[in-house]
């Protein structure tokens, strides 16, 4: 079974500072990760995805995520944030068997950036 | 391109009563289907999944089914509802079968049973 937790349940910052959400994984089978963001009562949008190849993800709005499989970790980061940036983030973990490639999550970060 | 609606945007709906949520995926054909709940920070809850019409799987036992009538169509009920089933809850689809599951959201429901 797989499963996901992320460290932080709140992360506060202030404008362009660094953020890093922290993310680490379990499963038993090669993985594909995920960050997705939430906007307050809005579905949730894709940042980025670790399907192979490179360890380091670039994905959109400045954010970046490294993969170590060693630690077990997906860590989302992002040098300089913006008020904007404020919203939920959610990893998951995708364990790619069988034919249905469920999706687990973690209970989610909330990012807030303060001027 | 590729939408999911999901309706209504929010919900509010007296102890016993029935629910009727539906999602809708345009531009694919044959996706996964999804429902998630989400309650405040428990994260992301999946209810159901369905990989074709008619086919179903429930992750947790509780006061909710879901049914798939159309190959993009996939519905959450409750013949009665319980305060307990208040929460957000989102439909989502990803590609089927062979793909890594890069799932895409509906805008979600918010319910409130009273």
């Amino acid at each position: 079974a797989q499963s996901v937790t992320q460290l932080d349940s709140q992360v506060p910052v202030f404008e362009e500072a660094p953020v890093e959400l922290r993310c680490n994984y379990s499963s038993s089978v090669s993985v594909y990760l995920f960050w997705y963001v939430q906007y307050p009562n809005q579905g949730l949008q894709l940042l980025l995805k670790y399907l192979s190849g490179s360890t380091l993800v670039k994905g959109i709005n400045g954010f970046e995520a490294e993969f170590n499989k060693s630690q077990t970790s997906f860590h989302l980061r992002k040098p300089s944030v913006h008020i904007s940036d404020t919203a939920e983030y959610f990893c998951a973990v995708s364990d790619g068997g069988g034919s249905n490639y469920k999706l687990t999550f973690g209970k989610g970060t909330l990012l807030t950036v303060n001027p | 391109s590729q939408t999911i609606h999901q309706w209504p945007a929010t919900l509010v709906q007296p102890v016993g009563s029935p629910l009727s949520l539906e999602c809708t995926v345009e531009g694919t054909s044959n996706p996964n289907l999804y429902w998630y709940r989400q309650a405040a920070g428990r994260g992301l809850q999946l209810l159901f999944y369905s990989v074709g019409i008619g086919q179903i799987s429930s992750e947790v036992p509780q006061n909710l089914s879901a049914s798939r009538p159309q190959d993009r169509q996939f519905i959450l009920s409750s013949k009665k509802l319980l305060l307990s089933d208040s929460g957000f809850y989102l439909c989502a689809w990803s590609t089927h079968p062979g793909g890594p599951a890069e799932a895409f959201f509906g805008q979600g429901t918010r319910l409130t049973v009273v």
